[in-house]
């Protein structure tokens, strides 16, 4: 199974300020056709898991573009612009290249 | 809209089984995939499966062959995820989640396997 690991577990954020999370897998992303299957989903207390970027560096729709992903095969970041107190939640990166579809273990984003 | 509703939550006995729901309303039911996944509070999510409304074609987790099984019903649009042989590991939080990019979620079920 893909592993797939994330840093840090927990960041604390002064509202307005920036925030960037890791995602690291234990094997490549990128399919033979050219598109990277590594999702960003942000599941806030007590709700369902939603998603903001899909295939690396795609913003879901209706998602801020505060809210950016990128990265390369193995390495991907999130990064959040002017952190806001709705961004509070837990922070989950996933692969949907192959099965098993795994995440990490999440990030737990909360505010200064 | 989009809208994915779940069953409500489940108390049952270790040994037992229990069947999950997931009525959709919104989008093309039978041209799709559904996805379900599993959460123990606290920890990180786990993918259990998937199915084509079209064919009811299935791909499973294999952690969790032998213990979900995926249908759909498309005159409902609904599907359901079987659980057999329950054990106190099996409490956990299930969704469903549209497959695509798992772009809309359930609320979520919690399943508790007590005696």
């Amino acid at each position: 199974d893909i592993v797939m690991t994330q840093a840090p577990l927990s960041v604390s954020v002064t509202p307005g300020e920036s925030a960037s999370i890791s995602c690291r897998s234990s094997k490549s992303l990128l399919h033979s056709n050219g598109i990277t299957y590594v999702y960003w989903y942000l599941q806030k207390p007590g709700k369902s898991p939603q998603l903001l970027i899909y295939r690396m560096s795609n913003l879901a729709s209706g998602v801020p573009d505060r809210f950016s992903g990128s990265g390369s095969e193995t390495d991907f970041t999130l990064k959040i612009s002017r952190v806001e107190a709705e961004d509070v939640g837990i922070y989950y990166c996933g692969q949907l290249l192959e099965n098993p579809y795994t995440f990490g273990a999440g990030t737990k984003l909360e505010l200064k | 809209q989009v809208k994915l509703q779940q069953s409500g939550a489940e108390l049952v006995k270790p040994g037992a089984s229990v069947k999950l729901s997931c009525k959709t309303s919104g989008y093309t039911f039978s041209t799709s995939y559904m996805s379900w996944f599993k959460q123990i509070p606290g920890q990180s999510i786990e993918w259990i499966g998937m199915i084509y409304a079209g064919d009811g074609g299935t791909g499973y987790n294999q952690k969790f062959k032998g213990k979900a099984t995926l249908t759909v019903d498309t005159s409902s649009s609904t599907a359901y995820m079987d659980l057999s042989s329950l054990t106190t590991e099996d409490s956990a939080v299930y969704f469903c989640a549209r497959k695509g990019n798992f772009d809309y979620w359930g609320q979520g079920v919690m399943v508790t396997v007590s005696s």
